[in-house]
């Protein structure tokens, strides 16, 4: 069965400051890797999916993430905080296209001024 | 991307009483519907799987009469719980997949029975 972990729940940044959000996963077979951004008493908005294609992806609002297997990390990446990039940030993983995503515990990012 | 609405976005109701959840996707059909729990400050958990015209696929622990699923045509899920009661309260979410590897995520209810 896959899991996603994500350590903490709380990550805290200067706007401008480089963001960084840690995901390793665990999965039998080849994974593919979301995340997605929450917003308070919203639904969950994809920010970018890897697919097996590109080991590094772009997403939505300068948002990266690199898959890196031997680390069975898939990390997300800003260089520069905005204001608007707090919000609660799930990494979550499905096998090979299946249709259940499995959810990490979430990390709630703040962005001080 | 696709749209997923879901209403209402916040429903108080009574304990004992039932309450519906739907779920459609506006632009595109879904086969597949997955209906979401979050607890304050939790992930999301799975609580079950529902394919357009079939019965439902609900996840361990889930109590299948107590959270009635539909899913009778290819753009609309419900998501009813019968007999709520305080510990039901929570944040419900829907998403909806089509043909596209993407599932598309409703906007949440939060749910609060008194």
């Amino acid at each position: 069965a896959q899991s996603v972990t994500q350590l903490g729940s709380h990550v805290s940044v200067s706007e401008g400051a480089l963001v960084l959000l840690r995901c390793n996963y665990s999965s039998s077979v080849p994974p593919y890797l979301f995340w997605y951004v929450q917003y308070p008493n919203q639904g969950l908005q994809l920010l970018l999916k890897y697919t097996s294609a590109a080991t590094l992806v772009k997403g939505i609002n300068g948002f990266e993430a690199e898959f890196k297997k031997s680390e069975t990390s898939f990390h997300l990446t800003k260089p520069s905080a905005h204001m608007s990039d707090a919000a609660e940030y799930f990494c979550a993983v499905s096998e090979g296209g299946s249709e259940k995503l499995v959810f990490g515990k979430g990390m709630k990012l703040t962005v001080n001024p | 991307g696709a749209v997923v609405s879901q209403h209402p976005s916040r429903v108080i109701c009574k304990s004992g009483t039932s309450v519906k959840i739907e779920c459609r996707s506006l632009d595109f059909q879904a086969t597949t519907m997955f209906w979401y729990r979050q607890f304050p400050k939790q992930s999301l958990m799975l609580m079950a799987t529902s394919n357009e015209g079939s019965k439902a696929t609900y996840e361990q622990g889930v109590e299948k009469d107590k959270f009635l699923i539909n899913h009778a045509s290819l753009t609309l899920s419900t998501l009813t719980v019968t007999s709520a009661h305080p510990e039901d309260s929570s944040f419900y979410i829907c998403s909806a997949r089509g043909d596209s590897l993407e599932a598309f995520f409703g906007q949440g209810t939060r749910l609060t029975v008194v």
